[in-house]
């Protein structure tokens, strides 16, 4: 079964820092998509940032990066320069082309600290 | 006005009521889903849908049905609500296509409590 997993449930850092939060994944595919999805208080589901596992290229969005490393299974999300918006559940999400069934990690709340 | 609407945004039940959560969308995409979010376990998926007439189970369809009376609608039904149904849920589309459209896009969500 594939999965997707969120180690750390709870992450603080301070504003202007970076910081980064991790993602893992299980699958016998080689063709999928990754995202990182953001959720403020607002509760609004947030796309972050995508990235296709056929691209070597890591994704990138203004302060947001990821470190998509293929071989490990690995799709982390480093955020530059903290603002205190970024505070908010981040979620790592997979999906197979074949399928077109999203899989969710149970999501690391964080936290920007003034 | 929001691509993807859920009605209601809250909603407080009693245990056994009947209750249906509706999703419309204006985005014209063919794919619909409906998850639940619970704390520590994230969003989980309870029905999809990829047209009309296809309506597919997730890994948590128990105790819920759907409809899909239309491309743009969506809605979920719980025919008996039970406490444990007390959760965040979720519509969602995507447009359906390979390459850079397979992005999921979310309602606002409901907040249902099953007393």
């Amino acid at each position: 079964a594939q999965t997707v997993t969120q180690s750390q449930p709870e992450m603080s850092v301070q504003e202007a820092e970076t910081v980064t939060l991790s993602c893992t994944y299980d699958t016998s595919e080689s063709n999928y998509y990754l995202f990182w999805y953001k959720q403020p208080p607002s509760r609004q589901m947030i796309l972050v940032i995508r990235q296709e596992a056929y691209k070597q290229q890591n994704a990138t969005e203004n302060r947001f990066s990821v470190n998509f490393q293929k071989a490990a299974k690995s799709f982390s999300l480093k955020i530059s320069d903290s603002q205190l918006g970024d505070t908010a559940m981040y979620f790592c999400a997979f999906l197979t082309s074949g399928t077109y069934k999203y899989i969710f990690g149970t999501g690391t709340r964080l936290k920007v600290l003034a | 006005d929001a691509d993807v609407t859920q009605t209601p945004r809250n909603r407080i039940t009693k245990t056994g009521k009947r209750i249906m959560l509706e999703c419309s969308q204006t985005k014209g995409h063919d794919r619909m889903y409906w998850y639940r979010q619970d704390p520590g376990l994230g969003l989980r998926l309870i029905y999809y849908s990829f047209d009309v007439k296809d309506i597919n189970k997730g890994e948590i369809s128990d105790g819920y049905s759907v409809s899909r009376q239309a491309q743009a609608k969506f809605s979920l039904s719980l025919e008996s609500a039970i406490p444990n149904q007390t959760a965040l849920y979720f519509c969602a589309t995507t447009p359906g296509s390979g390459g850079s459209q397979e992005t999921q896009y979310f309602g606002p969500g409901t907040r249902l409590l099953v007393l």
